[in-house]
């Protein structure tokens, strides 16, 4: 079973368009993120949620909205698609905290989905 | 903007150890220094993580010097299969987006 899943893996859409990325974990993980990849492989983080709430909202437009309907899924909304919007976006999931180093329990390791592609023509 | 300073590639032969070297001046006091290994259409994933010292496991060793200032991921005797972009997390200051600044990784090529 997938520990992080998000659908679709390729997404192909004209400019203009409204698109959605949905995002599951199975983990039981309080804290999910979404990344944004570009060709030069920047990984770059976009928001995150920890029990369904914002914790980080990088300088994304306000076209991208995240919904976090329960701390297992957490979807990317994409209003008004333009051409520098093409990337490889990325969920991903990690435990609570279980202290500090070197005695955190969880370590904060981030659990990564596959990726959509997303390309705008 | 304080981040973290990886080669941008490198290339090696099989059966070599490969050291990759992250420089993080201004890491955070309190939190880890983690390795992610990415392969070709697929997420990061989980290779390696250390505090302070040498950390070791089965997949890689990480050499963290006293000063925490940088780390060394080391793949002894890699194999075509380790091909694939490495990226050091190693998170600063005090806020949420600080720990999750992952940059441009290191790109390796392992040659037959």
């Amino acid at each position: 079973d997938t520990a992080v899943s998000q659908t679709p893996k390729y997404l192909v859409t004209q400019m203009g368009n409204d698109k959605s990325i949905k995002c599951e974990q199975n983990l039981g993980h309080d804290t999910m993120y979404w990344y944004k990849q570009d060709s030069k492989k920047f990984l770059k983080i976009m928001f995150s949620y920890n029990n369904k709430e914002l914790i980080i909202n990088e300088t994304v437009p306000n076209r991208f909205s995240p919904k976090s309907p329960d701390k297992a899924h957490l979807n990317l909304h994409i209003n008004s698609l333009e051409l520098g919007d093409s990337a490889v976006y990325f969920c991903a999931s990690s435990p609570p905290r279980g202290g500090a180093p070197p005695n955190d329990s969880a370590k904060n390791i981030q659990y990564f989905g596959a990726g959509t592609r997303l390309s705008v023509l | 903007l304080a981040k973290t300073t990886q080669p941008i590639s490198m290339d090696s032969y099989e059966g070599q150890e490969v050291n990759i070297t992250c420089s993080h001046n201004n890491i955070a006091t309190n939190d880890y220094i983690t390795w992610y290994q990415q392969f070709p259409s697929q997420g990061p994933r989980f290779i390696i993580q250390g505090y302070k010292t040498k950390v070791t496991n089965e997949v890689a060793s990480l050499f963290i010097p006293a000063d925490r200032k940088s780390s060394t991921l080391s793949l002894p005797r890699v194999s075509l299969s380790d091909t694939a972009v490495y990226y050091c997390l190693a998170p600063y200051g005090s806020s949420n987006t600080g720990k999750l600044i992952f940059g441009q990784g290191t790109t390796l090529q392992v040659k037959p």
